[in-house]
């Protein structure tokens, strides 16, 4: 059962271009939501997170955008650059809690093309 | 800081055959996880340890064991591989961040085939 639903699968952008990545989840208790990004051959890695406190994070030219009435929130990429094509996965977890656990989104492959 | 490691990097088992992943992490960390990555499925939590001493299944354990030797090292073990876990399989830790968050780090991962 996959509690936490991402959209879409895979996305081509060009340079300088917005990218736009959407997630979607079922459970209220979730209260922290971050985002990784993982390249080709390596481990995921934090980008940007957010709590369901504020409305919208900005880091750079990354932005979560986040709509608590409808559960759901999104990845921004502002000038798309060649060299953020990756895997970008959303994620949901209850902060707080001993080894508390992380449920992913299915992940997004992104291509920005020169 | 070397940061998470796991070993070995490739693997290929025929069915049947067992193994044991390899974690560690160098960050006092108390909190670690196994995960599988499968193309369209995004990453699956199959065991985790909260802290030195304790374990608890993910979302998908069956088929492995794990053991948290220390707070460093945090193994999964394949008894009897099958074809279905064939994967990539990622060791993580989680460190607790100024404002109630927490960022979880990664190792480079294990390309696990099973024939």
């Amino acid at each position: 059962q996959q509690q936490v639903k991402q959209s879409p699968q895979s996305l081509i952008v060009q340079k300088g271009g917005i990218s736009i990545i959407n997630c979607a989840y079922e459970n209220t208790a979730f209260d922290y939501f971050p985002w990784y990004q993982q390249f080709p051959g390596k481990g995921p890695a934090l980008l940007i997170a957010i709590r369901p406190d504020v409305s919208e994070k900005k880091e750079g030219r990354f932005t979560i955008s986040f709509n608590k009435s409808a559960k759901q929130f999104s990845l921004h990429i502002m000038d798309s650059q060649p060299g953020d094509s990756a895997t970008y996965f959303c994620a949901a977890s209850r902060r707080g809690l001993p080894g508390s656990r992380l449920t992913f989104g299915e992940g997004t492959q992104l291509t920005v093309n020169p | 800081n070397a940061g998470v490691t796991q070993t070995p990097k490739f693997q290929v088992l025929k069915t049947g055959q067992s193994m044991t992943l390899q974690c560690a992490q160098d960050m006092n960390h108390n909190s670690m996880y196994w995960y599988r990555q499968d193309p369209g499925m995004g990453l699956r939590l199959i065991y985790y340890s909260a802290s030195e001493g304790t374990t608890d299944k993910g979302e998908v354990p069956n088929g492995y064991n794990v053991s948290r030797l220390n707070k460093r090292e945090f193994s999964l073990r394949l008894e009897s591989a099958a074809p279905s876990q064939t994967s990539v399989y990622f060791c993580a830790s989680k460190e607790r961040l100024a404002g109630g968050g927490d960022e979880q780090f990664f190792g480079p991962g294990t390309r696990l085939t099973v024939l």
